[in-house]
């Protein structure tokens, strides 16, 4: 069973431009998180899909945004980038809206020069 | 608001030593405790998942215990080894809209 999958791996972008990243949960999984974590620092949350829906979003600017699709699948958009938007960002999904164990994909790292 | 707290930051020990990592917690209405580890520049591995009616999960080496009452809960690692080297993460999933809070994690040095 394929686990949660996060494309690209990599991605380097100048400041001003757009980035989108994607995210494939695992096989009947419904809810999928993003995180952003900074160079040395901790998890920080920024949205969570459910069933094609926002369901709640971190303490972030509206230049993250993203969206679910019918088949689960979620993508990333970060508009305006900064140079502090230089992060691994992280996907994670669970099954259902309750409290779910969170399976994480390997990370897209975006450089922001 | 839940706070994590994750102690201590870093840790050092000679290959075979039994280890404990803590993890602290401030609000005890939790639904789960999820324990993870993350090599470097990589995602997270879930390791344990504890319900909060549960007590203690094993895996392997690992036993991870859960005392709400008092906010904390422990990751034992038997026999450790130079690949268990990694930044070890709790992560606190409490109150309603997929509330996770994570801790700031304990970076192990397993040394051969």
């Amino acid at each position: 069973e394929a686990g949660v999958t996060q494309s690209p791996t990599h991605l380097i972008k100048t400041r001003g431009q757009q980035a989108t990243l994607r995210c494939s949960p695992i096989s009947g999984h419904t809810s999928v998180y993003w995180y952003q974590q900074a160079l040395g620092l901790g998890l920080q949350f920024l949205l969570w899909y459910d069933e094609g829906e926002e369901r709640n979003r971190g303490n972030f600017p509206p230049r993250f945004s993203g969206r679910q699709f019918p088949n689960y699948s979620s993508e990333l958009n970060v508009n305006a980038l900064e140079l502090e938007d230089s992060a691994l960002y992280l996907c994670a999904s669970s099954w259902g809206q309750g409290a779910g164990e969170l399976f994480f994909g390997e990370g897209s790292r975006l450089t922001v020069l | 608001k839940q706070e994590v707290t994750q102690i201590p930051a870093a840790l050092s020990v000679p290959e075979g030593e039994n280890l404990v990592l803590n993890c602290s917690f401030t609000d005890s209405a939790i639904y789960n405790l999820q324990w993870f580890r993350q090599d470097p520049g990589k995602g997270l591995t879930s390791l344990l998942l504890i319900q909060s009616s549960q007590r203690e999960q094993t895996s392997g080496r690992l036993n991870a215990s859960l005392d709400k009452s008092s906010g904390r809960s422990t990751l034992y690692i038997a026999a450790s080894q130079p690949g268990d080297s990694a930044t070890y993460l709790c992560a606190v999933h409490s109150g309603g809209y997929q509330k996770v809070t994570f801790g700031t994690g304990t970076k192990l040095q397993v040394i051969p």
